[in-house]
């Protein structure tokens, strides 16, 4: 019940291309969905996060799409460029747990995204 | 200012040894972690820790100690080190369980040879 399953396991995409990133999730408790990006050698950096209340948030050009019927979520990255290179995770987590699920973050498997110039 | 900063970056330690990864954050964060990220670079949760109390232990061997000296540091203590444990272990810090997200150091390598 703790899944969250990602896909695709790594993307290659044009510039100017959109990258679309596919997460679901089993456990109906998460009440807050992050993506983090990750660049080789570093650690992970929260890129933007969405709360069930809401279909859609966008920041730039990254837009998370929230279906909680199906329980998916989705990472759009428009006119996608070189520098966003690098692998993406999406997460799942109910800050409002208590006991052992407090600010537990449990991670997709990321996606490896390629932008080619 | 580094926010969540860890030591060493590197690692490079024979099976059987201990060894120790620190951990200190100047977020005023109240919790603490300790993620392990694979080959396959999956993060799994280790540990936790909201104000000096141990909050997440996962299933993880014995011969692996967290330690909380204080709400702005945590280190790893790894005893009797296996080639399995070889992986990139990344501290982390958040508030509010989580909420804001986490703030992740740049991840310590260890490979047991």
């Amino acid at each position: 019940q703790q899944q969250v399953k990602q896909s695709p396991q790594s993307l290659i995409v044009q510039k100017g291309g959109i990258s679309i990133i596919n997460c679901a999730y089993e456990n109906t408790a998460f009440d807050y969905f992050p993506w983090y990006q990750q660049f080789p050698g570093k650690g992970p950096a929260l890129l933007i996060a969405i709360r069930p209340d809401v279909s859609e948030k966008k920041e730039g050009r990254f837009t998370i799409s929230f279906n909680k019927s199906a329980k998916q979520f989705s990472l759009h990255i428009m006119d996608s460029q070189p520098g966003d290179s690098a692998t993406y995770f999406c997460a799942a987590s109910n800050p409002n747990a208590g006991g052992t699920s407090y600010g537990k973050l449990t991670f997709g498997q990321g996606t490896i995204l390629t932008v080619h110039p | 200012d580094t926010a969540v900063s860890q030591t060493p970056k590197y690692l490079v330690t024979q099976m059987g040894n201990d060894k120790s990864i620190k951990c200190e954050q100047n977020l005023g964060h109240d919790t603490m972690y300790w993620y392990k990220q694979d080959s396959k670079k999956f993060l799994k949760i280790m540990f936790s820790y909201n104000n000096k109390e141990l909050i997440i232990n996962e299933t993880v061997p014995n011969r692996f100690s967290p330690k909380s000296p204080d709400k702005a540091h945590l280190n790893l203590h790894i005893n009797s080190l296996e080639l399995g444990d070889s992986a990139v272990y990344f501290c982390a810090s958040s508030r509010a369980g989580g909420y804001y997200g986490y703030t992740f150091g740049s991840g310590t390598r260890l490979t047991v040879v």
